[in-house]
């Protein structure tokens, strides 16, 4: 079993749409958790931390539940250019140790 | 300020033949990681340093990759007798001193195939 497991998709979604992709983690010592997102061929780029209060930027909402070990993101009214792929990423107490998830391909239709 | 930079951004090599790939983290950071990202996949991590030491080599896949730090700046990661199996994208990351919620800035990778 993979460390940290997403659904792969593709979601292909219209415009407007509400979106929402979860993450298992199979490490309980996990620390840290982010929500990255990659273009394609580009690079990862930091989308959200992810604290156990839950948080939320703008149109973006991300949760986790340790007694679950799932970390959930959630898109409100998706844009063209949320189109991406969205990788889980677990990690130590300490920021390092990341593991990364195999992500979820999103595609936001017009 | 500048991000991360990595050099080459491409590159070609035949089986066999040695490679090495650079890394230039944000000024200042402390930490610097290397990850293996191959088609449809996440990254997944190699190596990490903190200044020039390397706390964590567990990632490398074999004993032809090798990765130095020497002044705690400057990274570079180097694959001798190049497999075709090694071709994928070599992303290099960097972050400031260690903390739960560091983010790790990602340079734009090397993309390497190995014919």
């Amino acid at each position: 079993r993979k460390e940290v497991e997403q659904d792969p998709g593709p979601f292909n979604v219209p415009e407007g749409a509400t979106v929402a992709f979860n993450c298992t983690y199979s490490n309980s010592a996990s620390q840290s958790f982010f929500w990255y997102r990659q273009d394609c061929r580009k690079e990862p780029k930091l989308l959200m931390s992810v604290y156990s209060s839950g948080n939320e930027d703008g149109r973006f909402t991300a949760q986790l539940n340790r007694a679950s070990q799932y970390i959930s993101l959630l898109i409100r009214d998706s844009k063209l250019s949320d189109s991406a792929t969205y990788l889980c990423v677990v990690g130590d107490n300490y920021g390092q140790n990341f593991v990364f998830g195999p992500g979820t391909r999103l595609s936001v239709l017009p | 300020g500048a991000g991360v930079s990595q050099s080459p951004r491409y590159k070609v090599a035949k089986r066999g033949q040695d490679v090495a790939l650079r890394c230039d983290p944000i000024s200042g950071h402390v930490s610097l990681f290397w990850y293996q990202q191959a088609l449809g996949q996440g990254p997944e991590f190699l190596t990490y340093f903190q200044n020039e030491a390397q706390l964590d080599k567990s990632g490398l896949p074999s004993d032809r990759f090798f990765a130095e730090r020497p002044e705690g700046s400057v990274s570079t990661l180097k694959i001798q007798r190049t497999q075709q199996e090694d071709s994928a994208v070599y992303l290099c990351a960097s972050s400031a001193r260690g903390g739960p919620s560091k983010t790790q800035y990602f340079g734009p990778g090397t993309r390497l195939l190995v014919l």
